[in-house]
């Protein structure tokens, strides 16, 4: 059965920290990694991951995939309040064309 | 703002009728599909249209039904509703119907079955 597993469910940290964020999947005939935020509205984008061990970088947010091992990590450095959000790993496979979401990953920064 | 449009925002209905949620995708995207986000089971995929046509298929209940017009906008049929279909149902649309493209997400439905 195709799953994503994000782990830690939740996580709660001080300004400043650096969290890492972990996404495993079972997914077959994998397609693309992507991770979205998601506060109170609805997701918005952050990466899309199709190879391995390229990092994407977007300011204090980073993300790798490492396709041999079936994970990706996303890295926030330097955390602000304002990164307090779910986390969603979505996986898309060519097997009935699905997406595949974790539970997502809570955040909260705490000043 | 993703350009995504949905309506209504809020919808509050008793079990056993039927709701009908509309999806405007962004200017140029073809491709438009449907999550339902519950609080127990995460975001699923629901379906996806492209250019009119339906090209995948998830974990969609045989109560709900969608479709996507010549003008591109969709709507998702709810049916005989349950307690357990009370979620937040997001659109998101895409260029094209490659699972490697990236979705922008409609602000969502809140649908709360009494």
């Amino acid at each position: 059965e195709d799953k994503v597993v994000q782990s830690p469910l939740s996580l709660v940290v001080h300004e400043g920290d650096t969290v890492t964020l972990n996404c495993s999947y079972e997914v077959t005939n994998f397609r693309s990694l992507l991770w979205y935020k998601q506060e109170k509205k609805a997701p918005t984008f952050l990466f899309m991951l199709t190879s391995s061990g390229i990092e994407k970088k977007s300011g204090r947010l980073s993300s790798i995939l490492d396709k041999k091992e079936l994970f990706s990590i996303l890295n926030i450095t330097a955390t602000q309040t304002g990164d307090s959000a779910v986390y969603l790993c979505a996986v898309s496979g060519n097997t009935g064309n699905q997406f595949y979401f974790g539970t997502g990953t809570s955040l909260t920064v705490i000043p | 703002d993703s350009g995504v449009t949905q309506t209504p925002k809020h919808l509050i209905t008793a079990t056993g009728q039927r709701v009908t949620l509309r999806c405007s995708p962004r200017s140029g995207d073809l491709s438009v599909y449907w999550y339902q986000q519950s609080l127990d089971q995460g975001l699923q995929f629901l379906i996806q249209y492209y250019n009119g046509e339906e090209r995948a298929k998830g974990n969609i209940l045989e109560r709900f039904s969608a479709q996507q017009f010549p003008d591109l906008h969709s709507e998702l049929n709810l049916s005989s509703l349950e307690l357990g279909d009370s979620a937040l149902y997001f659109c998101a649309s895409s260029v094209s119907p490659r699972q490697t493209n990236e979705q922008f997400f409609g602000p969502g439905t809140r649908l709360t079955v009494l």
